[in-house]
């Protein structure tokens, strides 16, 4: 089946500075790939998603970008800010028959510092 | 829409105890999902349903079941609990099968087994 690789595991940075989080996949049949952050004791909520016929997507502050051949794909932060501490999961979603089992990433703590 | 709805939010058994976590959702959604997230580890897929009456194993099933007679409910059976059977439980919900629409997460059951 699909195994998502998530880097790194933990990630503190100064508020305002960016962030980057890594993901890599191993089913090149997968086609969505959606990021997922967690606040503390809340649910996962999607952030942003891409496409595999995309090779990048911004919105506002964050954007991801996917290389299919390498089959990698990152989030970015920028002007992070204390509000983006979380945990944030990347995902893929390998097709079986017709229904997909959305894998995800192991998460990814990101510490926003004053 | 109250979205994707779990109960309980907490639960304590004890090993050989069985118990079933309930999931509703209210958008007609196709594709319900169970998840179990423990420290380190990411969301790991329990079963899944693309509909009424059909459900299949995801990545982690053993002392689970589960069954969808409507498209609305998607409860989740422990038969006889065990202490590796403490985590925290999503359900989700998403438009598409497929996979490749945002997954909707109820807000959760933290469940511990002594």
């Amino acid at each position: 089946g699909e195994n998502v690789e998530q880097h790194p595991s933990t990630l503190s940075v100064q508020e305002g500075d960016s962030a980057v989080i890594k993901c890599t996949y191993s089913d090149s049949a997968s086609n969505y790939f959606p990021w997922y952050k967690q606040e503390l004791g809340k649910r996962p909520q999607l952030i942003i998603d891409i496409r595999s016929n995309v090779g990048e997507k911004k919105d506002q502050r964050i954007a991801v970008t996917l290389n299919k051949t390498a089959k990698h794909f990152s989030l970015h932060i920028t002007e992070t800010q204390p509000e983006d501490s979380a945990v944030y999961f990347c995902a893929a979603n390998p097709l079986t028959g017709t229904a997909s089992k959305l894998t995800f990433g192991t998460g990814t703590r990101l510490q926003v510092t004053l | 829409n109250a979205g994707v709805t779990q109960t309980p939010k907490f639960q304590v058994l004890k090993t050989g105890q069985s118990m079933t976590l309930q999931c509703a959702q209210d958008m007609n959604h196709e594709y319900m999902s169970w998840y179990r997230q423990d420290p380190g580890m990411g969301l790991r897929l329990i079963h899944y349903s693309v509909g009424a009456g059909i459900t299949d194993q995801g990545e982690v099933p053993n002392g689970y079941n589960v069954s969808r007679s409507t498209t609305e409910d998607f409860p989740l059976r422990l038969l006889s609990a065990a202490p590796s059977q403490t985590s925290v439980y999503f359900c989700a919900s998403s438009y598409s099968r497929q996979g490749d629409t945002e997954a909707f997460f109820g807000q959760g059951t933290r469940l511990t087994v002594v």
